[in-house]
């Protein structure tokens, strides 16, 4: 079965400076999208980055960038320039190509600090 | 574009009743839409995926007679919760599929039974 990891329930970063939350996943599949979602204190579920796992080259959505290590079954999110915005709960998520169903990780809380 | 709503964002009702979520995707059409339910500080879990015009497919250990979910257009699926208890007090987000590998979330809605 396929399951993903997040290791750090909690994380904190000064304001302005970079933050990275790691992500591993297990699955057998050779073809399968990676997610991240952030969930804010709405509790809104967003979008925040998406890899396909055929591609070496690291998503990057502005201020967001992946590391993503395929052997070693790594994804993990950095934030540069963290904002009081990014607070939030982030979600790691995994997709086998074809399916319907995401795995989610547990979630790591990040906190901004001014 | 990809906008999910749902409605009610918050509903309080008597054990024993029904309660109808509806879930919409606003700006796509979207042949697949799902439900989970997330419990405070936990990671979401998903309940059901409906499919525009069939019968939905649940979870293991998922009540289809107490969570039933219609999908009867390409735009909207609503989740019932029949005979309401205070066990089922949570947090229900739907989502809805814009391309086969991606997810759009609602904002989600806090049900409290009493």
């Amino acid at each position: 079965a396929q399951t993903v990891t997040q290791s750090q329930p909690e994380m904190s970063v000064q304001e302005a400076e970079t933050v990275t939350l790691s992500c591993t996943y297990d699955t057998s599949e050779s073809d399968y999208y990676l997610f991240w979602y952030k969930q804010p204190p709405s509790r809104q579920m967003i979008l925040v980055i998406r890899q396909e796992a055929y591609k070496q080259q690291n998503a990057t959505e502005n201020r967001f960038s992946v590391n993503f290590q395929k052997a070693a079954k790594s994804f993990s999110l950095k934030i540069s320039d963290s904002q009081l915005g990014d607070a939030a709960m982030y979600f790691c998520a995994y997709l086998v190509g074809g399916a319907q169903k995401l795995v989610f990780g547990q979630g790591t809380r990040l906190t901004i600090n001014p | 574009g990809a906008v999910v709503s749902q409605h009610p964002s918050w509903v309080i009702c008597k054990s024993g009743t029904s309660v109808k979520i509806e879930c919409r995707s606003l700006d796509f059409q979207a042949t697949t839409m799902f439900w989970y339910r997330q419990f405070p500080k936990q990671s979401l879990m998903l309940m059901a995926t409906s499919n525009e015009g069939s019968k939905a497919t649940y979870e293991q250990g998922v009540e289809k007679d107490k969570f039933l979910i219609n999908h009867a257009s390409l735009t909207l699926s609503t989740l019932t919760v029949t005979s309401a208890h205070p066990e089922d007090s949570s947090f229900y987000i739907c989502s809805a599929s814009l391309v086969a590998d991606t997810q759009y979330f609602g904002p989600g809605t806090r049900l409290t039974v009493l």
